[in-house]
């Protein structure tokens, strides 16, 4: 079965540090990978997607992320955290095996804490 | 519009009454997903309409959800007899027809209406 894993409910950096928010898949075919970020009280936010080539692959608010397909893995990272990146992050896979419905599969979420 | 808008962002209901929860899509977007964000449980697939195909049901936890899309944009996500189990944010997204040689869409999401059943 499809599933998508986000093994830290919480992460906490320091301003101006690097951050990873971790996320691993399992589908049966190939995947289509997201990432969305919930500010408090707000809807999902579209940061970036993987759909084939480059597997580092460049979003919104200076975000990125590698796409590792031995590890089966979709890390999320930005090279300087800021405070206002505080919010809850969410990594999802589109199963291209799922025919027409595009639904997505999605991770329980990671809360990510800047400390200033 | 400029993005998916869902109304009300709030309700608070009796249990055992009717619900009604409103998305309208991004203006052009023939694909609709309604999806349920219960805490610590992630998101939960509920429905989703593409253009004129008959609906993909498949996440509709029991047969008191319902949902119809009128005229190929507003969706209405009807809740009968709501349980205390239905607390929730519901939460809509709408999407593009893929272009061709396009080989996924992105889903962009409303603001979601917080159900809460006393």
């Amino acid at each position: 079965a499809q599933s998508v894993a986000q093994p830290e409910d919480q992460v906490n950096v320091a301003e101006g540090n690097p951050l990873t928010v971790k996320c691993t898949y399992s589908v049966s075919g190939n995947p289509y990978l997201f990432w969305y970020v919930q500010y408090p009280n707000r809807g999902l936010q579209f940061l970036l997607k993987y759909i084939t080539g480059d597997n580092l692959v460049k979003g919104s608010y200076g975000f990125e992320a590698e796409f590792n397909k031995s590890q089966t893995s979709f890390h999320l990272k930005k090279p300087s955290a800021l405070v206002s990146d505080s919010a809850l992050y969410f990594c999802a896979v589109r199963d291209v095996g799922a025919g027409n419905n595009r639904k997505l599969i999605w991770g329980l979420g990671t809360s990510l804490a800047v400390n200033p | 519009g400029a993005g998916v808008s869902q109304s009300p962002s709030n309700k608070v209901t009796e249990k055992g009454k009717d619900v009604e929860l409103r998305c309208d899509p991004i203006s052009g977007h023939t694909a609709l997903y309604w999806y349920r964000q219960s805490l610590g449980q992630g998101l939960e697939f509920l429905i989703y309409f593409q253009g004129n195909s008959a609906p993909d049901k498949s996440g509709l936890p029991s047969d008191r959800f319902s949902a119809e899309r009128t005229g190929g944009s507003v969706s209405t996500l009807t809740i009968q007899r709501t349980q205390q189990e239905d607390s929730a944010v519901y939460l809509c997204a709408s999407s593009s027809t893929l272009a061709v040689g396009q080989r996924t869409d992105t889903q962009y999401f409303g603001p979601g209406t917080r159900l809460t059943v006393l």
